[in-house]
């Protein structure tokens, strides 16, 4: 079976531009999440989409958005980079959120690693 | 203070050591836990759930402490291929999204 995919595995962008990155959950899950993770930090928590909506958000500011297709895919927007924003970019699928909690598991694909010049 | 905190490490032991590794949380809500392992540029990957009865796996024994609000992971007879870092994963569901909450990982290097 297919796992987490994610396109492009590596980006570079100049400061102010804006970028796209996308994700395919595994076949049958129906929540993602978004996590950016700097070197030498563990990943930070961006968007949980759930059935196609957000269903939470951590602290980033406005210039990150996210949604998620009938399929389940999703993007994460970024507008206005900065230096700041090089990063991995994970994201992860879960088939439940919150309900099974003794279970919950969330798989990572691969990332995309971002670099801002 | 940091919602999930670790020593970053790094904790060079030789081939065949025992090496532990805790993480405190500070959020008493928190309701899953785990310890994921990542490689050097990849992703994050499952090693084990966290639980108050303790687990383990093989030469991985994982121990919960709720009311320390402490986590911990021991390895047996480190191998090489055990060289990696160590995140030490919080969850809590907080209504509306299950949040996954890490820390900032323990690196371990194993040597010959």
């Amino acid at each position: 079976d297919a796992g987490v995919t994610q396109s492009p595995t590596h980006l570079i962008k100049t400061r102010g531009q804006h970028v796209t990155l996308r994700c395919s959950p595994i076949s049958g899950h129906k929540s993602v999440s978004w996590y950016q993770q700097v070197l030498g930090q563990g990943p930070q928590f961006i968007f949980q989409y759930y059935e196609k909506e957000e269903r939470g958000r951590g602290n980033f500011p406005d210039r990150f958005s996210a949604r998620q297709f009938p399929n389940y895919s999703s993007e994460l927007n970024v507008n206005a980079l900065l230096l700041g924003d090089s990063a991995l970019y994970l994201c992860a699928s879960s088939s439940v959120i919150g309900q099974f909690l003794s279970s919950y598991e969330q798989y990572f694909g691969p990332g995309t690693r971002l670099t801002v010049t | 203070r940091k919602e999930v905190e670790q020593d970053p490490g790094p904790f060079n032991v030789p081939e065949g050591a025992t090496v532990a590794f805790n993480c405190t949380y500070s959020n008493s809500a928190s309701q899953s836990f785990f310890w994921y392992r990542q490689d050097c540029r990849k992703e994050p990957k499952l090693l084990m759930s966290v639980y108050s009865s303790g687990n383990e796996d093989g030469r991985f024994t994982a121990q919960l402490n709720r009311a320390s609000q402490y986590i911990s992971l021991l390895i047996r007879d480190s191998k090489l291929s055990d060289s990696a870092t160590y995140l030490c994963v919080v969850t809590r569901y907080t209504g509306t999204a299950s949040k996954l909450t890490f820390g900032t990982g323990t690196r371990l290097q194993v040597t010959l």
